[in-house]
């Protein structure tokens, strides 16, 4: 099993431009968020979904749109980039309920110039 | 409001010596309490978690964490510690069925030669 996958690993961006960060998980799970992680912020949910076909807003959801049209993808885009949105991005994904642990991608370092 | 705090940002310990890394809690009813583990340029890794029952939990890497409900506290232990446990370590609480995750502000283990 490859557990939860994002592409890519790093992305340098200029001011203005888009891109789309995939996660993919192979593990058949409900749940899938996005966390962002800034130093000395610790990690800040963006995104999550419950379920194919549905999203919802997290703690800083401004400048960012999600879809989940599969079950085993969530996709985080950035429509206008900001250089405040240099982070590193994470996805996780867990089955139903607050007692099940989360599963971390290894992040996507991306940068705007 | 339900929340976790990790109160040193920086624990240093000798290899071989034994580890604690501290976490308090302040969460209405009963806690559901993880700890998760981050290598530097990796995801957070799930190392253990405490649902109800037995207040020793034990976990990944040998280690293991006590739950106190008198002292609101999930204290991270390990009796020997290893110089690959050097890492970057979470306190988490779930406090929804939403699968959110509520972070401490991380603790930096450093384990010496």
């Amino acid at each position: 099993n490859a557990g939860v996958t994002q592409t890519p690993k790093f992305r340098v961006l200029k001011t203005g431009q888009s891109m789309t960060l995939l996660c993919a998980q192979d593990m058949n799970h409900e749940y899938m968020y996005w966390y962002r992680q800034d130093p000395g912020m610790g990690l800040r949910l963006i995104h999550y979904s419950v379920g194919e076909g549905t999203t919802a807003k997290g703690e800083v959801p401004d400048g960012y749109n999600v879809s989940r049209l599969k079950k085993q993808n969530f996709l985080l885009g950035l429509e206008s980039a900001a250089p405040s949105q240099t982070s590193v991005y994470f996805c996780a994904s867990s089955f139903v309920g607050s007692n099940q642990p989360q599963h971390f991608g290894d992040g996507t370092r991306l940068s705007i110039l | 409001a339900q929340s976790v705090a990790q109160p040193e940002d920086q624990v240093n310990v000798a290899e071989g010596n034994p580890l604690t890394v501290k976490c308090t809690y302040s969460v209405s009813g009963n806690p559901y309490l993880f700890w998760y583990v981050q290598y530097p340029n990796r995801g957070l890794q799930f190392l253990l978690k405490y649902i109800t029952g037995d207040n020793l939990v034990k976990g990944s890497y040998g280690f293991e964490a006590e739950f106190n409900k008198s002292q609101t506290s999930f204290h991270l232990k390990k009796p020997s510690a290893l110089v690959s446990d050097s890492a970057l370590y979470f306190c988490v609480v779930p406090p929804s069925n939403t699968g959110k995750l509520i972070f401490g502000q991380g603790t930096t283990l450093q384990v010496k030669p």
